[in-house]
């Protein structure tokens, strides 16, 4: 069973600059999530779709972030314009059912943003 | 809310020994609590979970983890070290079918 994919890996960008981050999670995943791992720090949840809905994005800077899950499958999330402390690696999760309790969650690898 | 402090942001262990990692969990609710590994340039992977039905989990990699209600905690131990354990280790806690992330403990296997 292939794993979720991201992509790019990395990204270098200058401050002021935009850019997107593609995300595939595993074929029939229901819940699709975008983290923001800052270095030194655990995963922080910045949106979370069921299918194509948002389900939370409470922690989503939305004034620059934006993110969208079209069709249920893959998901992009934007960054517009970035800053320097975007900074972190920006990882997708997915599991396969709606969010329900102690659900198992499966990671990409992530993309690494550095904001210059 | 919910919220997770992993003690130690660095441990260092030889070959063979003991490995403990520390986490303390903070809920209202009785918590759901998961150790998450993950590896240089990779994605985190679920090593165990805790749901309430048998305190004392094991998971993958001959890693297990005890629930302690009385002292609100739930640390990660493996008996014997190996090399290919030298990652970081995430302690998480569910609250409203999200997760909540400590700050990582990243072991060190030295021979």
């Amino acid at each position: 069973e292939a794993g979720v994919a991201q992509s790019p890996r990395y990204k270098i960008i200058e401050k002021r600059q935009s850019v997107a981050f593609w995300c595939n999670p595993i074929s029939g995943h229901a819940t699709l999530y975008w983290y923001q791992q800052i270095l030194g720090q655990g995963p922080k949840l910045l949106i979370q779709f069921q299918n194509n809905g948002v389900v939370d994005d409470s922690q989503l800077p939305k004034d620059r972030f934006s993110a969208e899950r079209l069709k249920g499958v893959d998901s992009t999330l934007k960054i517009q314009p970035a800053k320097l402390e975007d900074s972190a690696v920006y990882l997708c999760a997915s599991s396969p059912r709606a969010p329900q309790q102690a659900d198992t969650q499966y990671f990409g690898p992530g993309t690494r943003l550095t904001v210059l | 809310a919910q919220s997770v402090t992993q003690l130690g942001s660095h441990v260092s262990v030889s070959e063979g020994a003991l490995v403990l990692l520390r986490c303390n969990y903070s809920s209202s609710v009785p918590p759901y609590l998961f150790w998450y590994v993950q590896y240089p340039n990779q994605g985190l992977q679920l090593l165990l979970k805790y749901t309430s039905a048998a305190t004392l989990v094991k998971g993958i990699n001959g890693f297990e983890a005890e629930f302690k209600k009385s002292e609100t905690s739930f640390h990660l131990t493996k008996p014997s070290a190996h090399m290919s354990d030298a990652a970081e280790y995430f302690c998480a806690v569910e609250g409203g079918n999200k997760l909540t992330f400590g700050t990582g403990t990243q072991l060190k296997v030295e021979l």
